[in-house]
């Protein structure tokens, strides 16, 4: 079964607006984390944000914003204010447990910002 | 730029050679990760190492191997190369204890492996 999913494969938005990527994760451990990786089309993947499943507050991060709703585990980010920089691939991703602290992740959501 | 480094870049080799991919983590980190990324299986964790010992182990083929040093630089070894084993591998470190929550590994640049 899938640990993290991504459904939407690519999205437009304008610049200016904001973006909600989705991501849903399947986990029976009580303890883990969930992180948003930025993947521009230089490849790199570069660290945005991070959530831990005992945090009572949503991450937040200058423009980005994790909305974190257990329950549901969804752990959407939310780009405000979109920038034509922010055109990448967007990667969810978890880390379950406390011994080890591999991440999977999820197929990633490709993000294209128009002026 | 996350202070994590690899080389090479880029790597183009022949079926059934041998490389050695090479990782820096960010100073003081002592967890490395390896990860790979193809078209067709996504990113795939494949190996951990902490402090010089194996940790955790994915998805990774018997043909790969690898090691972290005393000096905390790691090195992914892949032989017997076939076609499939083209794709982008990333290192990653973390300076997280374990036991602790937050985890935040950070991306080297990768090292583009074509196999011919």
């Amino acid at each position: 079964a899938q640990k993290i999913t991504q459904t939407q494969p690519g999205m437009f938005v304008q610049e200016k607006e904001a973006v909600t990527l989705d991501c849903t994760y399947d986990t029976s451990d009580p303890s883990y984390g969930l992180f948003w990786y930025k993947q521009p089309s230089s490849g790199e993947m570069i660290f945005l944000i991070y959530q831990g499943s005992y945090d009572q507050q949503n991450a937040t991060e200058g423009r980005y914003s994790l909305n974190f709703q257990k329950a549901r585990k969804s752990a959407n980010l939310v780009i405000s204010a979109s920038q034509l920089g922010d055109s990448a691939m967007y990667f969810c991703a978890m880390r379950e447990g406390a011994v080890d602290y591999k991440l999977s992740f999820g197929a990633g959501t490709t993000v294209t910002v128009r002026a | 730029d996350s202070g994590v480094t690899q080389t090479p870049k880029h790597l183009i080799t022949a079926t059934g050679q041998r490389v050695t991919l090479r990782c820096s983590p960010r100073s003081g980190d002592l967890s490395v990760y390896w990860y790979q990324q193809s078209l067709d299986q996504g990113l795939q964790f494949l190996i951990q190492y902490y402090n010089g010992e194996e940790r955790a182990k994915g998805n990774i083929l018997e043909r790969f191997s690898a090691q972290q040093f005393p000096d905390l630089h790691s090195e992914l070894n892949l032989s017997s190369l076939e076609l499939g084993d083209s794709a982008l591998y990333f290192c990653a470190s973390s300076g997280v204890s374990v036991g602790t929550e937050k985890d935040e590994q950070y991306f080297g640049p990768g090292t583009r492996l074509t196999v011919t």
